[in-house]
């Protein structure tokens, strides 16, 4: 069956280093990619979009990659600061396209 | 503020009761996506609206169902509700039907007793 896989442990950083996060999915072959943020009792926030031909995507301090042979996607924000401590969602789309398949998600620690 | 709305932000409800949850999209946006999190299941996909038909079925139980009005807000409809039903509801908006790029609501959080 389809699974989207991220670590669930928390990541711990000190601030102004590069966090790492890393998406692995199965049994998927999509055509894009998405990443969420989302901090306690709100709603995830739309951070980057990648497409299956695209390697690298950047905004701003952050960067995504895509992974179509390794079924990877890594997220990375440089430069980290305590206001991104949030979870991290990555996000697949099944069946048809239409329906939007949310991984776990990771927390992220940033500490001053 | 992602422009989506939802009413109300918290509902306390009985078991066996019946529950509707309103989202407006954002402005220009013709997809209505409706969530359900909650802390064992993480964020599960419900269903989906474009301009007033549905285009996409998650897991969503026989006992929910939802439509989207031509001024393409949407409700979300909760029956015969259980403690398990108990998690934040979210709807988000795109403006095309492809499911990416969505822009969600800060939720309802239904507690059933």
């Amino acid at each position: 069956s389809q699974k989207i896989e991220q670590n669930s442990e928390a990541l711990n950083i000190q601030e102004g280093k590069t966090a790492t996060l890393t998406c692995n999915y199965t049994n998927y072959s999509p055509a894009y990619l998405q990443w969420y943020r989302q901090d306690p009792g709100r709603g995830p926030v739309f951070l980057l979009l990648i497409r299956e031909n695209e390697k690298e995507k950047r905004k701003e301090r952050l960067k995504v990659t895509f992974d179509t042979t390794l079924k990877q996607s890594l997220f990375h924000i440089t430069a980290s600061q305590p206001a991104d401590s949030a979870t991290y969602l990555c996000a697949l789309l099944s069946g048809g396209y239409n329906k939007l398949i949310f991984g776990a998600g990771t927390r992220l620690a940033v500490h001053p | 503020d992602s422009g989506v709305t939802q009413t109300p932000k918290h509902l306390i409800t009985a078991t066996g009761q019946r529950v509707t949850l309103r989202c407006s999209p954002r402005s220009g946006d013709l997809s209505v996506y409706w969530y359900q999190q909650s802390l064992d299941q993480g964020l599960q996909f419900l269903i989906q609206y474009y301009n007033g038909e549905e285009r996409a079925k998650g897991n969503i139980l026989e006992r929910f169902s939802a439509q989207q009005f031509p001024d393409l807000h949407s409700e979300l409809n909760l029956s015969s509700l259980e403690l398990g039903d108990s998690a934040l509801y979210f709807c988000a908006s795109s403006v095309g039907q492809g499911g990416y790029e969505q822009y969600f609501g800060p939720g309802t959080r239904l507690t059933v007793t």
